[in-house]
């Protein structure tokens, strides 16, 4: 069983459209994070969202917007694309909000290429 | 605010060696120190984590890692690698209390050779 998913795995689209990565956890847990990986492997969090409600949101244009269905999927919708948005995209989940003896459990990664 | 510095971007090792992957932060506050590994298109995985107590953490696959306050360094130790440890090491760092605030470093390749 996968414990955090996202699909799609990857993600190859033109400039200027607008996309959608989704992601799923069955760990029952309460907060769930997106990431931005560069091409340089850095990693750097965008948004974290606590039962639904946001609680972490970097600076990130307002062309990303995360939407909480349920606490248990955190999506990832992006307009108007841009070269500079190609990167891979992981997803994460905790079982709290970041207390002392939580892990965040990561995704696989999708990989999103902007031509 | 918190930073992390990964001194080495790659690191290349023959199988069996010991292997040290360097790691040094910078915190105004006290911190929650871990390191992930990222194995060829997979995600993260945990592979330690320093909370408080014992400066010297041991973490899955054989590695640990020691936490030195005064040099504010993370820095991680296996003493024989394999070819499967091959991956991408991310030192991450978060204030003390609120692990969800990760921070992460540039990342170091370590790449086991035969």
């Amino acid at each position: 069983d996968t414990a955090v998913s996202q699909t799609p795995k990857y993600l190859v689209t033109q400039m200027g459209n607008d996309k959608s990565i989704k992601c799923e956890q069955n760990l029952g847990h309460d907060t769930m994070y997106w990431y931005k990986q560069d091409s340089k492997k850095f990693l750097k969090i965008m948004f974290s969202y606590n039962n639904k409600e946001l609680i972490i949101n970097e600076t990130v244009p307002n062309r990303f917007s995360p939407k909480s269905p349920d606490k248990a999927h955190l999506n990832l919708h992006i307009n108007s694309l841009e070269l500079g948005d190609s990167a891979v995209y992981f997803c994460a989940s905790s079982r709290t909000s970041g207390g002392p003896t939580d892990t965040q459990y990561f995704g696989p990664g999708t990989r999103l290429t902007v031509l | 605010a918190q930073s992390v510095t990964q001194l080495d971007s790659q690191v290349p090792v023959f199988e069996e060696a010991p292997v040290e992957l360097r790691c040094n932060y910078s915190s105004s506050v006290s911190v929650y120190l871990f390191w992930y590994v990222q194995y060829p298109n997979q995600g993260l995985q945990l592979l330690l984590k320093y909370l408080s107590g014992s400066t010297l953490v041991k973490g899955i696959n054989g590695f640990e890692a020691e936490f030195n306050k005064s040099q504010t360094s993370f820095h991680l130790r296996k003493p024989s690698v394999h070819i499967s440890d091959t991956a991408e090491y991310f030192c991450a760092v978060s204030p003390s209390g609120s692990a969800r605030q990760l921070t992460f470093g540039s990342g170091t390749q370590l790449t086991v050779l035969p």
